[in-house]
């Protein structure tokens, strides 16, 4: 199976701060890389696939990089809605293995 | 509008079997451009892929949970389902249905996860 690992495991920001997450596969996935976020009670909802195309209807503040092991979300400017839990999910092979998740929080 | 809905009971007794199904309506499940998701949160833990099946029926599941589980799809319902026999507490999360949509680009074809069922959560013990 490809092992995924976020980093930080969580995060304090405020709103307006830029942020980045780091996604990192235990095996080259090329550009075969999924982020979702999740909030308490609810489902995850996909923001980017294939490492750096935003999902329809997605603000234009996350984007993504990177191809090959290491990837990241980034959020140009927090607003008070992006706190949540963050998980990137390779769709090289399966199965479909989830990071660990980042927790965003409010400084 | 794509909607998936998780039905079930939310407490299963130790060595039984996990049993839920996923209504889809607004797509079908034979559609070939689709494949139906089963994905876990266990409290404190990472999202975890269960399985899917595909429109055409044929099957994939997580190595850790080949030998217990089954997906299934009922087309006259347009729905599928989850079972997972021999239950123990590890198994204790909140359940979605997912449906993996795909992406071509002109070169890759690229698939997530696009549309969640809300989720319900099960419980195993006695």
């Amino acid at each position: 199976d490809i092992q995924m690992t976020q980093s930080p495991s969580s995060l304090s920001a405020s709103v307006g701060d830029r942020v980045t997450i780091s996604c990192r596969a235990s095996q080259n996935i090329l550009t075969y890389l999924n982020w979702y976020q999740q909030k308490p009670g609810e489902a995850p909802k996909v923001l980017i696939f294939g490492a750096s195309r935003l999902q329809s209807g997605v603000p234009s503040r996350f984007s993504g990089g990177g191809s090959g092991t290491d990837f990241t979300l980034t959020i140009s400017s927090l607003q008070s809605e992006d706190f949540a839990t963050y998980y990137c999910q390779e769709s090289f092979t399966t199965p479909r293995t989830f990071g660990q998740g980042t927790s965003l929080e409010i400084k | 509008q794509v909607q998936l809905q998780e039905s079930g009971p939310g407490l299963v007794r130790p060595s039984q079997t996990l049993s839920l199904t996923c209504a889809v309506s607004g797509a079908s499940v034979t559609s070939d451009l689709y494949s139906w998701n089963w994905v876990r949160l266990p409290a404190g833990k990472r999202l975890e892929w269960v399985g899917h099946v595909s429109s055409t029926g044929g099957t994939n599941y997580s190595p850790s949970l080949k030998s217990r589980v089954a997906i299934s799809a009922d087309t006259s319902k347009n729905q599928f389902s989850l079972r997972l026999n021999s239950v123990t507490a590890a198994d204790t999360a909140v359940y979605y249905c997912a449906r993996t949509g795909t992406h071509y680009d002109g070169y890759n074809y690229y698939s997530y996860m696009d549309v969640w069922g809300k989720g319900t959560t099960v419980t195993i013990s006695s």
